[in-house]
Formats: structure tokens, C-alpha cells, sequence
């Protein structure tokens, strides 16, 4: 079946770095892909939606130049989280959508800011 | 707008007995509904689908969604739940229609299986 690799796992760093998550379909193309913010035991937060070779469109109150998403290819889209601090310590879930595809998941980023 | 509800936050079974995890929707267009299952510290896993068809939707690790379109629900179940289905639960919703839209989830339900 399809799979959605994330990359990589677990993050701890330091206040103030940046931090690049990437998120590759492995067996399909994803013409959409969409990153997720969760809370402990809480639904996903969907942060945005790009659009291979497109800006990635922002939900509302995500501020944009924090969380900098680049979809250069069917097959590969990135998260960046510049300037990192602890409150940007959450779990961070890509997913991956095709033509006719439901959307499949990665494992997801537990990111630690110190 | 479209919405997804799942009432209960919790859902209690004893290993062997049948399961029911709710979920009903709110859509503007056609309905694509979907049931995903998350373990501790792992993303979602895709457990079935309705797009069309038949509505009764059978899915991975014999779990099975009805669609009902009168009372707007897409309750999931298995007949005879395992200690290993205890897990987190999302039920999600787009409006088929629109061919990019979001996945609108809910807010997840928490299925606890004791042996």
C-alpha cells in the first residue's frame, strides 16, 4: 500500500535553531501534501496544504514565516521551523495526498525545543 | 461548512465484545468519509473509506463503517474487539465535490479494550 515516510522521528534542540522536517511518498505521487500540528490527546491542527511546485496555502493563525513549507516535487515536501522555541515543541504529522488516494500519514515528528 | 463529530471522548470494551466508535458529519456536497486509527507517538493509519457504493464499508483488522446518509453518521465497529485496538480514533470528512479540499477531522475518541 501507500506509504508516507517522515524524517526524522524525534528532534531535540536548542532555543533558536531551525529545524527541517522532510515528508517523501514513497510509492505514489502526492500532488497534494498537508502538514499537521497535534496536541497530546488531541485531533490534528491543520497547519497547511501545498501544492507540488505551488506556495503552500496557510490555515489562519499560522504564521507563514515561521513555518516555512517547500514542495519541490511530487514526491517530497519539507517543514522548516526557523527560529525555534519552546513553544513550538509539539508533534508534527505530514501527510500525503494523490489522484484518486485517500490521505496517508507519516509517523510523525515529536519535536523538542530546550 | 463541513464538521465532524465524535461524541465520546472514551470508549470502554472488554476484549471479545463488539465495538462502536461514533462519528457523524455535517457537509455542504457529497460526502467522502474516512476512519483513521493512531497508536501512541505515530502518526494516523487509513482504516476504510466511503465514497460510494455500498454502505457498509468493510476495512484493515476487520473493522467495518456503515454509512448513513438519513441520520449523517459513519459509525465505526468490529464485532470482537482485541487489546490491541486500544487506540486513538479519528473519524474525517471532505466534501467530494471539491477535489482539493481539507479533511476535516474530529475530535478523536480514545478506544480502551481490557482483557
Amino acid at each position: 500500500g501507500a506509504v508516507v515516510s517522515q524524517h526524522p522521528s524525534r528532534v531535540i534542540c536548542k532555543s533558536g535553531t531551525s529545524v527541517k522536517i522532510e515528508c517523501r511518498s514513497l510509492d505514489f505521487q502526492a500532488t497534494t501534501m498537508f502538514w499537521y500540528r497535534q496536541f497530546p490527546k488531541k485531533s490534528l491542527m491543520l497547519m497547511a496544504t501545498s501544492n507540488e511546485g505551488s506556495k503552500a496555502t496557510y490555515e489562519q493563525g499560522v504564521e507563514k514565516d515561521k513555518f516555512l513549507i517547500n514542495h519541490a516535487s511530487l514526491t517530497l515536501s519539507t517543514l522548516t521551523v526557523t527560529s525555534a522555541h519552546p513553544e513550538d515543541s509539539s508533534f508534527y504529522i505530514c501527510s500525503a495526498r494523490g489522484v484518486d488516494q485517500p490521505q496517508h500519514f507519516g509517523d510523525g515528528t515529536r519535536l523538542s525545543i530546550l | 461548512a463541513q464538521s465532524v463529530a465524535q461524541p465520546e471522548d472514551q470508549v470502554n470494551v472488554a476484549e471479545g465484545n463488539p465495538l462502536t466508535v461514533k462519528c457523524t458529519y455535517s457537509v455542504s456536497g457529497n460526502p467522502y468519509l474516512f476512519w483513521y486509527v493512531q497508536y501512541p507517538n505515530r502518526g494516523l493509519q487509513f482504516l476504510l473509506k466511503y465514497i460510494t457504493g455500498d454502505n457498509l464499508v468493510k476495512g484493515s483488522y476487520g473493522f467495518e463503517a456503515e454509512f448513513n446518509k438519513s441520520q449523517t453518521s459513519f459509525h465505526l465497529k468490529k464485532p470482537s474487539a482485541l487489546v490491541s485496538d486500544s487506540a486513538l480514533y479519528f473519524c474525517a470528512v471532505r466534501d467530494g465535490y471539491n477535489q482539493g479540499g481539507k479533511l476535516i477531522f474530529g475530535q478523536g475518541t480514545e478506544l480502551s479494550v481490557k482483557p
